[in-house]
C-alpha cells in the first residue's frame, strides 16, 4: 500500500526559529493535508492542499504540494510555545487517506 | 457546529475481554471512518462508511474487529477479543462526502489499554 515518510521524528527548537518538515511518498496523491495532533485530542487539520505545485500559507504557516504530486513540506515561520504538538502529513487519493508517522514539535522558550 | 462525538475517553480491559466504541458524527456528513492511532504512529485506516455502508474494511482485522453504522448515523466498533497490541487510541472522523478532505474531522478518541 501506499506509505508516507515523514521527516525528521522529532525537533527541538528555541522560540522564534523557522521550522521545516516534509513527507515524501512512493505513490502518486490527489490531496495532500497537514494535521496538528496535541495530546488527548484528535488530529485538526492545519492546511489542505489540492493541486501540484501549490503553495499555500494559513498564518505563520506555509505548506507546498510537490510537483511530482509524491511529496509535500509544511514550514512555521517564527515559532511559539503553543505550536508545541505532533505533526502529521496525510495523503488522500480517492477515497484512500494515508497518514505519516508524524513530526514531534517542541518549542522551548 | 458541534465536533464528532466519542464515548468512552478511556478504556482498561484485560485481554480476552469485549470492548465496544461509540461515535457521533457531524451532522450532515456522510462518510464516516475509524482509526487506530498506535503510540508514535499515525492513524491507521479501519473501516469507511458511506452511509450505512461499508466503502474499505480492508484493514480492519475481521477475525476480532468488526464495526457498523446501522441507521447511517452513529457508529461503534467493537473488539472481541482483545489482544494485547489492541492497546490505541481508536479515532472516528467524519467527512461531508467521500474524498472531501478539508471537512475531514476527527473526534478525541478512546484510549484503549489491554492488560
Amino acid at each position: 500500500g501506499q506509505q508516507l515518510n515523514q521527516s525528521p521524528q522529532s525537533m527541538f527548537i528555541q522560540e522564534g526559529e523557522d521550522v521545516s518538515m516534509n513527507c515524501t511518498s512512493s505513490s502518486i496523491f490527489n490531496t495532500w493535508l497537514w494535521y496538528k495532533q496535541e495530546p488527548g485530542e484528535g488530529p485538526v487539520l492545519l492546511i489542505a492542499l489540492y493541486k501540484a505545485g501549490e503553495l499555500t500559507s494559513n498564518g505563520r504557516l506555509t505548506a507546498q504540494f510537490g510537483i511530482t504530486r509524491k511529496d509535500s513540506f509544511l514550514n512555521i515561520s517564527a515559532s511559539i510555545p503553543s505550536d508545541v504538538g505532533i505533526y502529521f502529513c496525510a495523503g488522500l487519493h480517492n477515497n484512500d487517506m494515508r497518514f505519516g508517522a508524524g513530526t514531534r514539535l517542541t518549542v522551548k522558550p | 457546529e458541534a465536533g464528532v462525538a466519542q464515548s468512552p475517553r478511556y478504556k482498561i480491559i484485560e485481554k480476552r475481554q469485549s470492548v465496544a466504541f461509540w461515535c457521533n458524527p457531524i451532522s450532515g456528513h456522510a462518510t464516516l471512518y475509524w482509526y487506530q492511532q498506535i503510540l508514535g504512529q499515525g492513524p491507521k485506516l479501519l473501516i469507511q462508511f458511506q452511509n450505512n455502508g461499508v466503502v474499505d474494511d480492508s484493514q480492519l482485522p475481521k477475525d476480532r474487529f468488526s464495526a457498523e453504522r446501522l441507521k447511517g448515523v452513529d457508529s461503534t466498533l467493537k473488539i472481541q477479543p482483545a489482544k494485547l497490541e489492541d492497546s490505541a487510541v481508536y479515532l472516528c472522523a467524519s467527512s461531508l462526502d467521500l474524498g472531501v478532505a478539508f471537512h475531514y474531522t476527527f473526534g478525541s478518541g478512546t484510549r484503549l489499554t489491554v492488560v
